[in-house]
């Protein structure tokens, strides 16, 4: 099984601010690595695909880079509504696996 | 409107059944693959289980395998979640999702992330 760790746990930072996620998968993954939001009481929402595609309606400000093995989910600048935990999952072998999330916080 | 509800969850005790449904509109449901993801309470997503679009593909996590059984029907534009032996552990919000597929230039594949999830269905394993 492929094990995904999501550094940090939890992010505090401002509105306005840049935010870094990173996703390590156990072994490579190629690029099948996907991103998800997920707000309190909502069900998630996909933001990346394949390590970098943005799905459709996702603003411009999320950006997803990385190969292989290590993978990072950028947020340019911090809108109110992007407070939120953040989940990365790979489905280059089964099965398929999810990180145990980033939870980005107000500072 | 493009969606997936999910119904079914409910309280059942320990070694109980339940049936899940998750019924699809909006788009093509006979040409996706969709799954079932879990999130246990305070906790994250877990992936259960997932099924092609032509039922070629069938799998199921470790955790449930031997217990659980899914199924769709094209025709009915749904998929379903037969849950037997119902343990404490099972206990979770459990979504359906989406997963697309591309059958371009005779090549076919699946793309196993998810683009569409319900809002969700509360299963509760208590005695």
């Amino acid at each position: 099984e492929i094990v995904l760790t999501q550094s940090p746990a939890t992010l505090s930072l401002s509105p306005g601010e840049r935010a870094t996620l990173s996703c390590r998968a156990s072994q490579s993954v190629s690029n099948y690595l996907a991103w998800y939001q997920q707000k309190p009481g909502q069900a998630p929402r996909l933001l990346i695909s394949d390590a970098s595609n943005r799905a459709t309606g996702i603003p411009a400000r999320f950006s997803g880079s990385g190969s292989e093995t290590d993978f990072t989910l950028t947020i340019s600048s911090l809108e109110p509504e992007d407070f939120a935990v953040y989940y990365c999952q790979q489905r280059a072998n089964w099965p398929l696996t999810f990180g145990g999330g980033t939870k980005v916080e107000i500072k | 409107e493009v969606q997936l509800v999910e119904s079914g969850g409910g309280l059942v005790k320990p070694g109980g059944s339940l049936r899940l449904s998750c019924s699809a509109s909006g788009f093509t449901f006979s040409s996706f693959s969709l799954n079932w993801v879990r999130q246990a309470p305070g906790k994250g997503l877990e992936w259960v289980s997932s099924i092609s679009s032509s039922n070629n593909y069938i799998y199921y996590s470790d955790s449930v395998k031997g217990r659980f059984t899914i199924s769709r029907d094209n025709a009915k534009n749904s998929v379903y979640l037969q849950m037997n032996s119902l343990t404490a552990a099972d206990t979770a919000i459990y979504y359906c999702a989406r997963t697309p597929e591309s059958d371009s230039g005779g090549v076919y594949a699946i793309f196993w992330f998810f683009d569409l999830w319900g809002r969700g269905t509360l299963v509760t394993v208590s005695s």
